[in-house]
Parts: C-alpha cells; structure tokens; sequence
C-alpha cells in the first residue's frame, strides 16, 4: 500500500515564526499535493507539484510556498506563520495517469498562537 | 467549474441498518470518484476508488456505484456498526492534466449502539 507519511501530527508555533510541513510518500508517485482543512470551508487545495522542482499554486496560495527536491518528499512553508493559518494540513500523493487515485497522509493540526 | 454535493449532512442510524449516502456532480467529465473516510481529527483514508467507466465497486460490507451519465455515486454500508462512525467523503478527479480533485462537504455518520 501506499504510505504517506507527514512528520508531525501536532505542532504548536508562534506568529511570525517560519514553519516547516514534511511529507513523504514512498510509492514513486509523481504528483504531491498539499490541502488545508478548515470546519465549513472543507478542504482547500495550496499548492501541488507534478514533478522534482516543479510546482503550482492552488487555490490559497497566499501566505504558503512549497518546495520539492526530491521525488518522494513535498515541503510546505509558512514563511510568517500567522493566526489565520492555524488549520488541519493534509498532505496527498497520486500517480500521473487517468485510473490512479488520491493516497492522503495523516494530517498535521497546526496551531499558530 | 465542478462542484460535488453531499447528502445528507449528517445521517444517526441504529447499530445494524443498512445505509445509502449519496453523492452528486455536476461535470460528467471526470476520471474517477473515490469515497473517503475521516475520523474526527485524522487524515483521509480511501474507501473505494471507482473509474469513470465503472459502474460500481465493493469492498466488505461497502459498495460504491457511479451513474457518470446522470452524476451521481452511492456509498451502500451494510448491516453499520458503531466503528462506522466518521465523515464520509465523495470526491471527483479530472478537469486538468494533473487530476483536480473536487470534494462534497461530507456527510457525518453516527451510528449507536
């Protein structure tokens, strides 16, 4: 089974800080994507990647980056972390072609104080 | 622009009853729908994955059917147990090269002894 694994499930962080999310995925999947997940809002698309280095911004991009060095890991960034951005992030994998499907991680609760 | 809706919002049946949630969609142009489950503060995990040119899927005591023509899904779950508790998750993939996934808001099951 595909595994994708977020390094933190809890984090607490103070504004202004500079935040790093770590994800891994361990089935050679060319596409990561990292969601935000707020009550009411559902789940929100930040930003994706479909190759090593490349990315594209999603619906919310504000306030986040992304990079991606290697093929099975996607890094989400707060550059400034700020009260609004205190959410449930979830990271996701998915092969590149018409039949594959979504694999989620676990989530990470972040909160922004 | 596709959008998914969930039905209902929340569902509190007795242990044993079988039961239908249902999904909709407004663009038939889609690769595939998978039916997600979430446990309160947890990540997503994937129930059933059904390509567009399926008509349904079935795992245990859960089926998933897809009329692609009239965009609708069903997720059946049979004889439901309290562990089935939990926000189910319809969502559609396609719209880009990448896969877009669209999400409904969830229905949440409660299901008591």
């Amino acid at each position: 089974d595909v595994k994708v694994t977020q390094s933190s499930r809890y984090l607490v962080k103070r504004t202004g800080e500079k935040v790093f999310l770590e994800c891994v995925q361990d089935m050679d999947h060319e596409n990561m994507f990292w969601y935000r997940q707020d009550p009411g809002l559902g789940l929100r698309l930040i930003y994706f990647s479909y190759d090593v280095k490349m990315k594209e911004k999603g619906d919310i991009p504000e306030g986040y980056s992304v990079s991606r060095e290697k093929k099975e890991r996607f890094s989400l960034i707060l550059e400034s972390a700020s009260t609004n951005q205190t959410s449930m992030y979830l990271c996701a994998s998915r092969a590149t072609g018409y039949s594959y499907g979504y694999t989620f991680g676990s989530g990470t609760r972040l909160t922004v104080v | 622009k596709q959008e998914v809706t969930q039905i209902p919002a929340a569902l509190s049946v007795p242990e044993g009853e079988n039961l239908v949630l249902n999904c909709s969609f407004t663009d038939s142009a889609i690769y595939n729908l998978q039916w997600f489950r979430q446990d309160p503060g947890k990540g997503l995990t994937s129930l059933l994955l059904i390509q567009s040119s399926q008509r349904e899927q079935t795992s245990g005591r859960l089926n998933a059917s897809l009329d692609k023509s009239s965009g609708r899904s069903t997720l059946y779950i049979a004889a439901s147990q309290p562990g089935d508790s939990a926000t189910y998750l319809c969502a559609v993939t396609g719209g880009t090269s990448y896969g877009k996934l669209t999400f409904g808001q969830g229905t949440i099951l409660t299901v008591h002894p």
